[in-house]
């Protein structure tokens, strides 16, 4: 079975500009996670998502945003970027809301310069 | 969200058992006990959870003291391949259980 997949593998934006990262969870996946890992640092969780709606956000600023499609993929949008957005973006997905296991994908590298 | 503290590194050799420690004094009695583990240039992968009593999968044993405050992932053989950082983390069974908050981790460097 394929695992979590993200596109692009890697990306370079300047700042202000705007980014959309995309997650295809594992088949049969109704739970979608956004995180952020920026270097040296474990990740930090930006958003969940279960069964196309919003379950939880954490604690980054509404530049920020997330959806989830009727086929559970995801998209994370991050608009005016800053340099500290460089980061990791890593997906996770798991088959229920009160997941206990979720499965990570390879993650995006975004470089702001 | 109760906290855990673990070694910044450690280290094995080849083939021999390895013992990660995870001190986590405020858990409260419906946090389960995650690890995960994160190998250079990846995602973090699912390692092993438990509440109560121990755990055994083919990956790994997590065994969780009895007053539960503190808890040991153990890897039988380590391998090349085990070499990762090792996150230990705390999180709320139920419906209210929707993310992982990860600390720094313990860096396993295993020796040939």
């Amino acid at each position: 079975d394929a695992g979590v997949t993200q596109s692009p593998t890697h990306l370079i934006k300047t700042r202000g500009q705007h980014v959309t990262l995309r997650c295809s969870p594992i088949s049969g996946h109704k739970s979608v996670s956004w995180y952020q890992q920026v270097l040296g640092q474990g990740p930090q969780f930006i958003f969940q998502y279960y069964e196309k709606e919003e379950r939880g956000r954490g604690n980054f600023p509404d530049r920020f945003s997330a959806r989830q499609f009727p086929n559970y993929s995801s998209e994370l949008n991050v608009n005016a970027l800053l340099l500290g957005d460089s980061a990791l973006y890593l997906c996770a997905s798991s088959p229920r809301r009160a997941f206990y296991e979720q499965y990570f994908g390879p993650g995006t590298r975004l470089t702001v310069t | 969200d109760a906290k855990t503290t673990q070694p910044n590194s450690m280290e094995s050799n080849e083939e021999e058992p390895v013992h990660l420690p995870c001190n986590h004094s405020t858990i409260s009695g419906t946090d389960y006990i995650h690890w995960y583990r994160q190998l250079p240039s990846q995602g973090p992968e699912y390692v092993i959870h438990g509440l109560t009593s121990n755990v055994n999968n083919r990956m790994a044993s997590l065994a969780i003291a009895e007053d539960r405050k503190s808890s040991t992932l153990i890897l039988h053989r380590a391998t090349l391949r085990d070499a990762a950082v090792y996150y230990c983390i705390l999180s709320k069974s139920g419906g209210s259980n929707y993310k992982l908050t990860f600390g720094k981790g313990t860096l396993l460097t295993v020796n040939p």
